[in-house]
């Protein structure tokens, strides 16, 4: 069964320092999100994309986080400098489209401990 | 903006009863998306089970089932026949309709589920 796939699963570094995960969302599914989930809280996303482009990033703190999906296949999401209130697990899901009623499918998540 | 609130943090039944974990939004749409997520402890979030707003009979997989009042915004989820493997956090989510657009979910906090044998 096709799965989303990310990595790396844990990821600790110290504030100030520069992170990236990396998502591989199920092949064909054109529209790609990432959430970031702090402990105890619900998900919350952070982007959405439909191909390589943005759709949504109002969440995003733009100041210190980046994303990118350059051939609308596999995501890329930065932080640069982490700082302490960073520390979440990171999801990555997709679906086929954006339409409404398409199951979203979620991978595995990083953890990052930002120390 | 929309809201969702999910007002117990912690739900614990015997194995083989049955549970309902509650769920308010509030939301100014009228055709919207509603979903039930499970987080397993270390694994991925999976879909339980999804009810459009459109629709007035409530949707129902296997030992889940919601009850969905759209005028007082509640959606609520009820798991019959528990079983030890039904525990994990369950997250109550929304979803505005988007015929193509931004339509990222909006998650409730959680609610722990425990199964005592």
């Amino acid at each position: 069964e096709a799965e989303v796939a990310q990595s790396p699963r844990y990821k600790i570094t110290e504030k100030s320092q520069a992170v990236a995960f990396w998502c591989d969302p199920i092949s064909g599914h054109a529209t790609l999100y990432w959430y970031r989930q702090i402990l105890g809280q619900g998900p919350e996303l952070l982007v959405q994309f439909q191909d390589e482009s943005v759709v949504d990033d109002s969440q995003l703190p733009k100041d210190r986080f980046s994303a990118e999906r350059l051939k609308g296949v596999d995501s890329t999401l930065k932080i640069q400098p982490a700082e302490l209130g960073d520390s979440a697990m990171y999801l990555c899901a997709s679906s086929r489209t954006s339409a409404s009623y398409n199951e979203q499918f979620f991978g595995p998540g990083t953890r990052l401990t930002v120390l | 903006a929309q809201t969702v609130t999910q007002s117990q943090p912690e739900m614990s039944v015997q194995e083989a009863e049955t549970v309902t974990l509650s769920c308010t939004y509030d939301t100014s749409e009228s055709d919207y998306y509603l979903f039930w997520y499970k987080q397993p402890p270390s694994r991925q979030m999976i879909l339980v089970i999804r009810q459009e707003a459109y629709k007035q009979q409530n949707a129902t997989e296997n030992r889940f089932s919601v009850n969905f009042q759209k005028a007082a915004k509640s959606f609520s989820l009820k798991i019959s026949d528990s079983q030890l493997g039904d525990a994990a956090m369950y997250f109550c989510a929304y979803r505005k309709y988007s015929g193509g657009g931004a339509d990222g979910l909006t998650f409730g906090k959680g609610t722990h589920l425990i199964i005592q044998p």
